[in-house]
């Protein structure tokens, strides 16, 4: 049972553009969401997070949005830049405080 | 530097050989994990702790052991290497409860281990 859902594998987008990445999830049961972001050969570097009690957390160029009757979330990155170019992973953390991820999207950025 | 050390960086294993990967942090973190990372998947939840003696198992625990005897080290121990065991291994720590979603978990840089 895969609790989290990236359906989109990858994404390409401009330079400057808002890049848009989205996560589904099957289970109501959570406390937490939370947002990495992994370049090779490195371990994932936390971004945002995002608890069940609220529908947005923004942090600098990077904003999540939960809406809970669809089960869905997005994570928008306002301006894309190049150093963005990563996979990004939606990762649902439960009342344990254990991280389950998901099969990631990878973003690239073209200058 | 302050953060999670992972050794070695590399390893090939001949199957049914041992080993133990080792993980260390120096932020006095309370809550450390192992995951692994095969081709086109996410992070898999091997084992976790919270705290020096207390851990339980993640998703896939089969084949791996570990122990907490200090706050600092949380080492993963492969009994018998198979070839399933080919992948990437992260080891991860963070601060306790609440704290741990709003800052997330540090991550090791990896450990890529082959199994022949």
């Amino acid at each position: 049972d895969q609790q989290v859902k990236q359906n989109s594998p990858s994404l390409s987008v401009q330079e400057g553009r808002i890049s848009i990445l989205n996560c589904d999830y099957t289970n109501s049961m959570f406390d937490y969401f939370l947002w990495y972001k992994k370049y090779p050969a490195e371990g994932p570097t936390f971004l945002i997070s995002i608890s069940s009690i609220k529908d947005k957390n923004e942090d600098g160029r990077f904003t999540v949005f939960l809406n809970k009757s669809a089960k869905h979330l997005s994570l928008h990155i306002v301006p894309s830049q190049p150093g963005d170019s990563a996979v990004y992973f939606c990762d649902k953390m439960d009342s344990s405080y254990k991280l389950i991820f998901g099969s990631g999207t990878r973003l690239l950025v073209r200058p | 530097n302050a953060g999670v050390t992972q050794t070695p960086k590399f390893q090939v294993l001949k199957t049914g050989q041992s080993m133990t990967l080792q993980c260390a942090q120096d932020m006095n973190h309370e809550y450390m994990s192992w995951y692994r990372q095969d081709p086109g998947m996410g992070l898999r939840l091997i084992h976790y702790s919270v705290g020096a003696g207390i851990t339980d198992q993640g998703e896939v625990p089969n084949g791996y052991n570990v122990s907490r005897s200090t706050t600092e080290d949380f080492p993963l121990r492969l009994l018998s290497a198979a070839p399933s065991q080919t992948s990437v291994y992260f080891c991860a720590s963070s601060l306790s409860g609440q704290r741990t979603a709003t800052y997330g978990y540090t991550f090791g840089s990896g450990t890529r281990l082959t199994v022949v």
